[in-house]
This record gives C-alpha cells, sequence and structure tokens, in this order.
C-alpha cells in the first residue's frame, strides 16, 4: 500500500502565477517530510524540507506547509517560472535520526508556459 | 566536485545475462541507496547502507545484491537480468546530521533488458 501519494500527475501553470503541489501520507509516525524536483535526464535535486514539529518552512520562492491532522503537505511556488517546469517528488522519512530510507510518491510533472 | 557518480550510465543486457553497477561519492557520506524509477511508479527503494559495513533491503530488492565496499561505493548487482529490470536506476547518499537530510543523487543509469 502506497504510502506517500501524490495524487495528481500533472500540473499546468502559467508564468508569475502560484503553483500548489499537494502530497498525502497515510503513516503518521513520519518524522521528516521533502521535496525532491527532478529534470530527464538527470537525478532528483533537493528543494525543500520540514520535520513534522514544523508547519511551515519557507526558503525563497518555495514553501511547504505540513498538515499533521490531515496528513497533507503542500509545496507552494510563487511566483512560478519556466525553468520551475519539472517533475516534483514529495517524500517521507520514519526515522531522520537514523539514516532510515526516503519513501517516495510517484511525482507531478509541473509545467510552466510563459 | 563529483559529488555521486554512477557508471555505467547506458546499458543493455540480454536476459540472464550479469552486471554490476557502480556508485562512488566524494562528500563523506555515511549512507547511500539504490532506487530504481519507472514509468508512473515514482522512485523505490531497493537496497541501502545507513552505514558502512550495514545493507538492508527496500521495497523491491528481489532479484538484486549490494556491497557496501567502503565508505565511498556502493554496488549493485543483477545476478541473471529479466525485462521487469528494465529502469533507470539512481544511487545517492545523504548525511544524517545534516539540517535539511537531503540525499545527494547520481545522474542514474538506464538499463535496459532485452
Amino acid at each position: 500500500d502506497q504510502q506517500v501519494k501524490q495524487n495528481s500527475p500533472s500540473l499546468s501553470v502559467q508564468e508569475g502565477r502560484i503553483s500548489i503541489l499537494n502530497c498525502d501520507y497515510t503513516n503518521s509516525m513520519f518524522d521528516y517530510f521533502l521535496w525532491y524536483k527532478k529534470y530527464p535526464a538527470e537525478g532528483p535535486t533537493f528543494l525543500i524540507s520540514i520535520s513534522s514539529i514544523k508547519d511551515k518552512n519557507e526558503d525563497g520562492r518555495f514553501t511547504v506547509f505540513l498538515n499533521k491532522s490531515a496528513k497533507h503537505l503542500s509545496l507552494h511556488i510563487v511566483p512560478s517560472q519556466p525553468g520551475d517546469s519539472a517533475v516534483y517528488f514529495c517524500a517521507a522519512s520514519l526515522d531522520y535520526q537514523a539514516g532510515t530510507a526516503l519513501i517516495f510518491g510517484k511525482g507531478t510533472t509541473l509545467s510552466v508556459s510563459s | 566536485n563529483a559529488g555521486v557518480t554512477q557508471t555505467p550510465k547506458f546499458q543493455v543486457l540480454k536476459t540472464g545475462q550479469s552486471m554490476t553497477l557502480q556508485c562512488a561519492q566524494d562528500m563523506n557520506h555515511n549512507s547511500m541507496y539504490w532506487y530504481r524509477q519507472d514509468p508512473g511508479m515514482g522512485l523505490r527503494l531497493i537496497y541501502y547502507s545507513a552505514s558502512e559495513g550495514t545493507t538492508d533491503k527496500g521495497e523491491v530488492p528481489n532479484g538484486y545484491n549490494v556491497s557496501r565496499l567502503n565508505k565511498r561505493e556502493f554496488s549493485l548487482r543483477l545476478e541473471s537480468a529479466a525485462p521487469s529490470q528494465t529502469s533507470v536506476y539512481f544511487c545517492a547518499s545523504s548525511e544524517v546530521n545534516s539540517f535539511n537530510y537531503g540525499y545527494t543523487f547520481g545522474s542514474g543509469t538506464r538499463l535496459t533488458v532485452v
């Protein structure tokens, strides 16, 4: 059973507008959440993360929100740029301090048009 | 500043052949991972090594073996390749004491089994 779910395979947004990518999880024991960005023919790159003890983390144009009661997190990109067009993966960790492996969602392909 | 290096980048195997995918990191990270990416399936963990001398199975370990040769190198072996192992393979490393706990991924090995 999938523990990390990204239910929207794709999202299209105009340049300058907000992009909101969503992620749901089923395991309440996850203690750390991350977002990765992937361009074709490249490996994923780390974008932003949030600890389960926080509800928001911001880094420039990227903000991640965590709603533990709903087991939901979202990535906001404001303003969106054409270079943001990529596949975005949500990931979660069961034991951050122990270095346990991340569990990834299936990804959402973001297309930003100019 | 190489980060994570994977070799080869491309490989075509016949069913039943064996091969080893190589991965090396130069960031002195303790933990290393092997994932596979298939269309519509996201990134699925094959094996990981939380520290030198330890390895653990992930979500999809069948048909694979791994060796943590030293702190830098983590190899993935296919003993008898099958068409179902056609995929893009990513190696990653991480340091649990890193604030952001971000993995660094290699650029991937695209494997086709015919």
